[in-house]
């Protein structure tokens, strides 16, 4: 059974380009969660996607776009990168309907720094 | 507005001790509390996960108790270990469907 991955690692940006971020659920799951953390800070949820629809979001504005695609893997899009965007962004599988035993399995992360 | 809150915010104990982090939530109707680990610049790993019908739950030197009523959970660390060392943080999901809301965490110190 494969984890969460995420890539970049790491990924340095300047004011105003547009970024991607990727992330691969772990096998069987199909619904995948997206966390911004700031420095110091817990994770905020941004948004979630179950069977490639959005399925809730967080208070981010619409710059902020995700996709799910058939295989459960996602990927979330900024553009207009802004300062304040600096954190790490996280990515969260679970199985939904499972009960209420719908565990969240997180991904390593990864650290956008805008310049 | 469920909010999270996380006491204390940090805390530095010698190796050995037995330790209490503090967790609570606004809104009492909630599916389950999880527990949450992190490493510095890492990501999360899951401890514990307490359903809304369960008082507590257990892994090793870990427990977890829970008081919806209260709006409280508690996370138990029997004889701390240095490895013990890092983040831990408490979730509750805004609605049925798992998006979390997290306390700020607290940044543990176990000194040897």
């Amino acid at each position: 059974e494969t984890g969460v991955t995420q890539s970049p690692t790491h990924l340095i940006k300047t004011r105003g380009q547009q970024v991607t971020l990727r992330c691969s659920s772990q096998s069987g799951h199909n619904t995948v969660s997206w966390y911004q953390q700031a420095l110091g800070q817990g994770p905020q949820f941004i948004f979630q996607y179950y069977r490639e629809e959005e399925n809730g979001r967080g208070n981010f504005p619409p710059r902020f776009s995700g996709l799910q695609f058939p295989n459960y893997s996602s990927e979330l899009n900024v553009n207009a990168l802004e300062l304040d965007d600096s954190a790490l962004y996280l990515c969260a599988s679970s199985l939904a309907g499972s009960g209420g035993l719908d565990t969240q399995y997180f991904g390593p992360g990864t650290r956008l720094t805008v310049l | 507005k469920q909010e999270v809150t996380q006491i204390p915010a940090a805390l530095s104990v010698p190796e050995g001790e037995n330790l209490v982090l503090n967790c609570s939530f606004t809104d009492s109707a909630i599916y389950n509390l999880q527990w949450f680990r992190q490493d510095p610049g890492k990501g999360l790993t899951s401890l514990l996960l307490i359903q809304s019908s369960q008082r507590e739950q257990t892994s090793g030197r870990l427990n977890a108790s829970l008081d919806k009523s209260s709006g409280r959970s508690t996370l138990y660390i029997a004889a701390s270990q240095p490895g013990d060392s890092a983040t831990y943080l408490c979730a509750v999901p805004m609605e049925y469907g798992n998006k979390l809301v997290f306390g700020a965490g607290t940044i543990l110190r176990v000194k040897s």
